[in-house]
């Protein structure tokens, strides 16, 4: 059974930082690209970043560039995202999300996400 | 960047009713469209890649249609269990960007 399980969220302080993990299990995890969605409370989704199976490509959406590095292990199935500068429109249940084989850049298996609270 | 507009926000229909949701690009983006689904409380579900190809599980009164710009989700039969939150995503190219959502429910 596919699995990915976010860990890593939590409060965090304006301007400080958070590193999530998402652990991946029940599929050839170095086969797949992996994304990070994000979503608000109440809100919509917002896709974060993208990184390839070989790590070789990353992309970031414009509203977390420069802040976020996201990167993994496929040695551990591990997918993370470091989250740098925090600031408080940050906040959501960020999700870790399968990229879909058939057509890259879709997502088909999501993660229950870890909620990121930014505030003093 | 392209930009993803879904209409409508939200709409409220009839069990049996045929349900169609638009999604609108503001460049082209060929077929390389997503839709989700999301249930109140649960994550996202992929139900349709290629603009038109059902994923597999996806009940067949779900369809998706349009090319280039234009986007249409139809649902030809509502259902209960499909009250939900759909969103459309672009995957051509990054930002790999979602639409801002149509809510359905039921009448």
């Amino acid at each position: 059974e596919v699995q990915v399980v976010e860990s890593g969220g939590g409060l965090a302080q304006p301007g400080g930082s958070l590193r999530l993990s998402c652990a991946a299990s029940g599929f050839t995890f170095s086969s797949y690209s992996m994304n990070w969605v994000r979503q608000a409370p109440g809100k919509g989704l917002e896709w974060v970043s993208y990184i390839s199976s070989s790590s070789s490509t990353i992309y970031y959406a414009d509203s977390v560039k420069g802040r976020f590095t996201i990167s993994r292990d496929n040695a551990k199935n591990s997918l993370y995202l470091q989250m740098n500068s925090l600031r408080a429109e940050d906040t959501a249940v960020y999700f870790c999300a399968r990229g879909f084989r058939a057509a890259a850049g879709a997502v088909d298996y999501w993660g229950q996400g870890t909620l990121v609270a930014v505030s003093s | 960047d392209i930009q993803m507009t879904q209409s409508p926000s939200s709409l409220s229909a009839s069990v049996g009713d045929r349900v169609t949701i638009t999604c609108r690009a503001s460049q082209g983006i060929s077929n390389y469209l997503a839709w989700y689904q999301q249930k109140p409380g649960k994550v996202p579900e992929l139900l349709i890649y290629g603009a038109s190809t059902l994923q597999s599980g996806v009940p067949s009164r779900f369809s998706g249609s349009g090319s280039g710009t234009d986007f249409t989700l139809t649902i030809s039969s509502l259902q209960p269990e499909d009250v939900a939150t759909y969103y459309c995503q672009k995957y051509n190219n990054a930002p790999l960007t979602f639409g801002g959502g149509t809510k359905v429910q039921i009448k």
